[in-house]
């Protein structure tokens, strides 16, 4: 069983590009769910794709978008990107169960914004 | 807004003391909770869920939950130095598929 792998590691990126971050869920499970984690901050979540639709988006604007693609992988891209973009982006798998959603991340992408 | 509140910490205490993690949720609809735990330039990793009052214990770790208070706490026995970390705590509503987790409480154990 594979485990939730996520690419790049790290990022450098300028004010205003653009950048993707890439997600493989782990085996079996159907749902990809995004986070931002700020230094010293809980996870913020970003959205949640569910059978390649999006089945929840959080108090981020629409420069933040996503996909899950036939095999659930997917991806989060950032337009415009700004300062306070800098964080790490965490990727998290899931298979919805009865009593909640138990997530597994990925060892997640950092990315600085200069 | 849902919210999920912890301590920052950090909380110290001496290798082989009982650590005691607690967190409140904001959301009464809240069914599922989480403890995940993260090293420093780690990914979060599941360690335990609840979802009934009172105490869930898997080795080390006891999960004790109060809805009445909205109150869930992890209990860590026998700390050891390798239980530094920071906890986070998430709380998750019936219904829905997404998680609100707190800020952490970063835990050190002190030989």
């Amino acid at each position: 069983e594979t485990g939730v792998t996520q690419s790049p590691t790290h990022l450098i990126k300028t004010r205003g590009q653009q950048v993707t971050l890439r997600c493989s869920s782990q085996s079996g499970h159907n749902t990809v769910s995004w986070y931002q984690q700020a230094l010293g901050q809980g996870p913020q979540f970003i959205f949640q794709y569910y059978r390649e639709e999006e089945n929840g988006r959080g108090n981020f604007p629409p420069r933040f978008s996503g996909l899950q693609f036939p095999n659930y992988s997917s991806e989060l891209n950032v337009n415009a990107l700004e300062l306070d973009d800098s964080a790490l982006y965490l990727c998290a798998s899931s298979l919805s169960g009865e009593y909640g959603e138990k997530l597994f991340f990925g060892s997640g992408t950092q990315l600085s914004v200069l | 807004q849902k919210e999920v509140e912890q301590n920052s910490g950090p909380l110290s205490v001496p290798e082989g003391a009982i650590a005691s993690l607690n967190c409140t949720y904001s959301d009464r609809g809240s069914q599922s909770f989480f403890w995940y735990r993260q090293y420093s330039g780690k990914s979060p990793e599941l360690i335990m869920s609840i979802y009934s009052n009172g105490d869930k214990e898997d080795g080390r770790f006891t999960a004790q939950l109060n809805k009445a208070s909205q109150y869930v706490s992890l209990l860590i026995r026998d700390s050891q130095p390798s239980d530094s970390a920071t906890y986070l705590c998430a709380a998750q509503s019936g219904g829905s598929y997404i998680p609100t987790f707190g800020r952490g409480t970063s835990l050190i154990v002190h030989p």
